[in-house]
């Protein structure tokens, strides 16, 4: 079945370490995307990529960076720099940028003591 | 900039009532409109959508009218079920432009009793 993976479900990290979400879907999407979700609270975009080789910072991107160096994978690496990494992260993609919906990984919850 | 706002939450009923969940958007243009479900622990599965002034958006027997005289696209059901029980996010987005970004509303947690 087509669809979006995100490994691994549950993520648990000591303060000041790099750590790295895996994305990688196999619906042929064009563009993909990350987001964070803190409880009780809506998705905020962190970053976006329309094409392979090419991505623009959302609206939260401190402390982030990303990749896409294949159509299918888009990993997101939360520094040291980020002030608060705990929190859940979604993963989405759409068929080309500007196409209407969404479609959604089933996320990573990430915890950094 | 673009916005969603929700009726905030959470809300509770009980099985077979009838559900309504405001959403309000403020947008330039015609985006298209959506209502997203989110149940515990998982991510975002596409509920219904609406591209244009006055279309219907509808499944599993939930229907959002878009509203384009009131910038609005509330989520209805008849009669909920126990299963329904979940957040409901609402969001816009245009075609081809804006590089597919979508604007989500901070979501709406429905709980549903027995």
């Amino acid at each position: 079945d087509g669809g979006i993976t995100q490994s691994p479900k549950y993520l648990f990290r000591k303060e000041g370490q790099n750590v790295t979400l895996s994305c990688e879907q196999n619906l042929n999407h064009d563009a993909m995307y990350w987001y964070r979700q803190d409880p009780g609270q809506g998705l905020r975009l962190i970053y976006y990529s329309q094409i392979v080789n090419d991505f623009q910072k959302g609206d939260i991107a401190e402390g982030y960076s990303v990749s896409r160096e294949k159509k299918e994978s888009f990993p997101l690496t939360v520094t040291s720099a980020q002030k608060n990494p705990t929190a859940f992260y979604l993963c989405a993609s759409s068929p080309q940028a500007g196409s209407y919906e969404q479609y959604f990984g089933p996320g990573t919850r990430l915890t950094v003591t | 900039g673009n916005s969603v706002t929700q009726m905030e939450g959470p809300v509770t009923l009980s099985e077979e009532a009838f559900l309504t969940i405001n959403c309000t958007y403020t947008a330039t243009g015609y985006p298209s409109l959506f209502w997203y479900v989110q149940y515990p622990g998982e991510g975002l599965q596409l509920l219904l959508k609406a591209t244009k002034a006055d279309d219907k958006g509808s499944n599993k027997g939930f229907e959002a009218t878009y509203r384009k005289e009131t910038t609005s696209f509330h989520l209805e059901k008849g009669s909920v079920q126990v299963s329904d029980s979940a957040v409901y996010f609402c969001a816009l987005s245009y075609l081809n432009t804006n590089a597919g970004k979508s604007t989500f509303g901070d979501g709406t947690t429905l709980t549903v009793k027995p």
